[in-house]
């Protein structure tokens, strides 16, 4: 009940497309739902997040879609540049941050 | 990396031996966190503390030790390694319980 599934495990999307990662959870009591990117050596990086109480947000090219009746939620990556390309990972949260969660990953190749 | 770091950042030691990493941060938070990062698992909630001296264990913690005697510092122990703690390990400090998490660099451990 704690997994969060995350798919595809692999994108390539050519320059100024849309990427599209899509990631379920089980646990109803998960209430916090970020995105991390992370470029090789590097540690996770906060991208964008949500709240159930909203079904969708925005912060430049990168937007959250959400589903709570689903308990689903995306990353849409508008026009997608090679800069993007890295791991995204989705979260889910409950408790005071107290059990993140993490998918497997999804790494993205944005092609010139 | 939101002045976080990760001491030593590379290690290879030998089965049985033990191990301490070391997370520093300089911005006060009052949440740290230490996850381990393989392949295929994302990120893996190892332990966390909420104060100094407060620490509560998470996911994957079998193997493992915290200690926390100033807010700056958070201390991963590995009592006698094994070759499953090969990993990178990262720490993550967080505010409050707004649950946004920053990540440190990681530490790449290998143990023989």
């Amino acid at each position: 009940q704690q997994q969060v599934k995350q798919s595809p495990q692999s994108l390539i999307v050519q320059k100024g497309g849309i990427s599209i990662i899509n990631c379920a959870y089980e646990n109803t009591a998960f209430d916090y739902f970020p995105w991390y990117q992370q470029f090789p050596g590097k540690g996770p990086a906060l991208l964008i997040a949500i709240r159930p109480d909203v079904s969708e947000k925005k912060e430049g090219r990168f937007t959250i879609s959400f589903n709570k009746s689903a308990k689903q939620f995306s990353l849409h990556i508008m026009d997608s540049q090679p800069g993007d390309s890295a791991t995204y990972f989705c979260a889910a949260s409950d408790n005071y941050g107290q059990n993140f969660v993490f998918g497997p990953g999804t790494r993205l190749s944005v092609l010139p | 990396d939101a002045g976080i770091t990760q001491s030593p950042r590379h290690k290879v030691t030998e089965t049985g031996t033990p191990v301490t990493l070391r997370c520093h941060q300089t911005e006060n938070h009052r949440y740290m966190y230490w996850y381990r990062q393989d392949p295929g698992h994302g990120l893996r909630l190892i332990h966390y503390s909420y104060g100094v001296k407060d620490t509560d264990k998470g996911e994957v913690s079998d193997g493992y030790s915290v200690s926390r005697s100033k807010t700056e510092d958070f201390l991963l122990t590995l009592e006698s390694a094994t070759s499953s703690q090969t990993s990178v390990y990262f720490c993550a400090i967080s505010f409050d319980s707004s649950y946004e998490q920053y990540f440190g660099p990681g530490t790449r451990l290998t143990v023989t």
